[in-house]
């Protein structure tokens, strides 16, 4: 079975300042890949960042990061230079399988980033 | 723009009544699913639908939820008699293949009274 951990219920930040949002995952299929999604307090879910376990190199798209250590099974995201609207749940998931699989993701419980000003 | 709208953004109703949750994607895509988000609580898996015809489901997409797309736009999620602890936010998502990112639409909060 697949499984996503978020030890950080809440964090808080400095506005300006970067933070790291831990995540590790246990799968023992080798094809994976890890995505985070973004979701403020109005609800919608914003895809922000993806990593394939076949990936060579940490996935980066503007101010975020995934600091992907296969090894240790953990898929962090940094967000740099925090602003205030990065204050939101962020959530870790996680895709199984290729070739034949379905997108069925599995989620964490998610991390509330509050950034202050 | 999103990729996916969904409607109605809220839905209120009463225990036992049916209710249809609607997703429209912006342009082509192959894969459609339904999530489910309990108020807070994670993100759950409940379908999956691929070429016109349910690819897997999980252990809360029981009878009484069923899927579709009728006029090959439209992806919808039925429930036929809601219950109480249907109370959730429902998410619509789309990709155009399995190595895609899977894109959310901005949900439908529905609540059972």
């Amino acid at each position: 079975a697949q499984k996503i951990t978020q030890t950080q219920p809440g964090m808080f930040v400095q506005e300006k300042e970067a933070v790291t949002l831990d995540c590790t995952y246990d799968t023992s299929d080798p094809s994976y890949g890890l995505f985070w999604y973004k979701q403020p307090s109005s609800g919608e879910m914003i895809f922000l960042i993806y990593q394939g376990s076949y990936d060579q190199q940490n996935a980066t798209e503007g101010r975020y990061s995934l600091n992907f250590q296969k090894a240790r099974k953990s898929a962090n995201l940094v967000i740099s230079a925090s602003q205030l609207g990065d204050s939101a749940m962020y959530f870790c998931a996680m895709r199984v399988g290729s070739g034949g699989s379905n997108y069925k993701l599995t989620f964490g419980k998610g991390t509330l980033l509050t950034v202050n000003p | 723009e999103p990729e996916v709208t969904q409607t109605p953004s809220h839905q209120v109703t009463q225990m036992g009544q049916e209710v249809i949750l609607r997703c429209v994607p912006i342009s082509n895509h192959l894969y459609f699913y339904w999530y489910r988000q309990i108020l807070g609580q994670k993100v759950e898996f409940l379908v999956s639908f691929y070429n016109n015809e349910i690819s897997e489901k999980s252990e809360i997409f029981d009878d009484q939820f069923s899927v579709e797309r009728p006029d090959g736009s439209n992806f919808t999620l039925k429930i036929r008699s809601t219950k109480l602890e249907d109370s959730a936010m429902y998410f619509c998502a789309i990709s155009r293949d399995r190595d895609s990112p899977l894109h959310f639409g901005n949900g439908t909060r529905l609540t059972v009274t």
